[in-house]
């Protein structure tokens, strides 16, 4: 079965650049089927989609974080990451990992989630 | 960007029905999914491409899209059904993914 697991610091210094990697098993990132995706929720707030990693190594991300964002896949561990650079206490969120599904078209929902990492912002 | 708006709240009575909304402009011409969250666990799928239910999921869930205005809707509530509600689009013209506001569910 599909199983994603996020991992990386709980606490980051402001200004620094937060990193996360998102192990998956029970299928490949090298799939052409799926994007591999990161979205975060700051405590007590809704969801808030970050970015996209495709096989082939393309990705796009949220407007508002672009600048910041780096979202890469490494086939050889089964995994993809995140970095987040020049970060604030606004980064403050759980961070999940996730799998794009689209069945009838492109991947366009969320099925498989990891459980989440909380990752606090703070000197 | 492309905005998607739900109430904050939803109460109602267990064995009632319950009705989430979601606007955004044009939203009909999109598929939409929506999303149960339990506190502090992922969010799940439980409708997708507007209407379908993912295996799992209890045929009490059902969904419609229409013009500017996506639907969830919840009938003959039970208090396991309390939980935070997500819809959520794929904007095609941007190719951004989309999350609504959120609403709380509370069964009374």
């Amino acid at each position: 079965q599909v199983q994603l697991q996020e991992s990386g610091p709980g606490l980051v210094k402001p200004s620094e650049t937060l990193s996360l990697t998102c192990t998956v098993s029970g299928v490949s990132v090298s799939s052409a089927s799926y994007f591999w995706s990161w979205i975060r929720q700051p405590p007590g707030k809704g969801l808030d989609w970050i970015g996209y990693v495709y096989y082939s190594g393309s990705t796009n991300s949220n407007p508002s974080l672009k600048s910041r964002v780096t979202i890469s896949l490494d086939m050889s561990k089964n995994q993809f990451s995140l970095k987040l650079s020049s970060v604030t206490a606004a980064d403050t969120a759980v961070y999940y990992c996730a799998r794009v599904d689209g069945h009838k078209s492109g991947p366009e929902y969320f099925l498989h989630w990891g459980q989440g990492t909380l990752v606090t912002v703070s000197s | 960007s492309y905005v998607l708006t739900q109430p904050p709240t939803v109460s109602v009575g267990p064995g009632k029905t319950a009705r989430i909304t979601c606007e955004g402009n044009n939203i009909g011409s999109k598929y939409v999914y929506w999303y149960q969250q339990k506190p502090g666990q992922a969010p799940v799928v439980v409708i997708y491409y507007d209407s379908d239910r993912p295996s799992g999921i209890p045929e009490r869930f059902s969904g419609s899209n229409s013009e500017n205005t996506a639907t969830l809707t919840i009938s003959r509530v039970e208090a396991g059904d309390e939980a935070d509600y997500y819809c959520q689009v794929w904007d095609s013209l941007s190719d951004l993914y989309v999350f609504g506001t959120g609403t709380k569910v509370t069964v009374l």
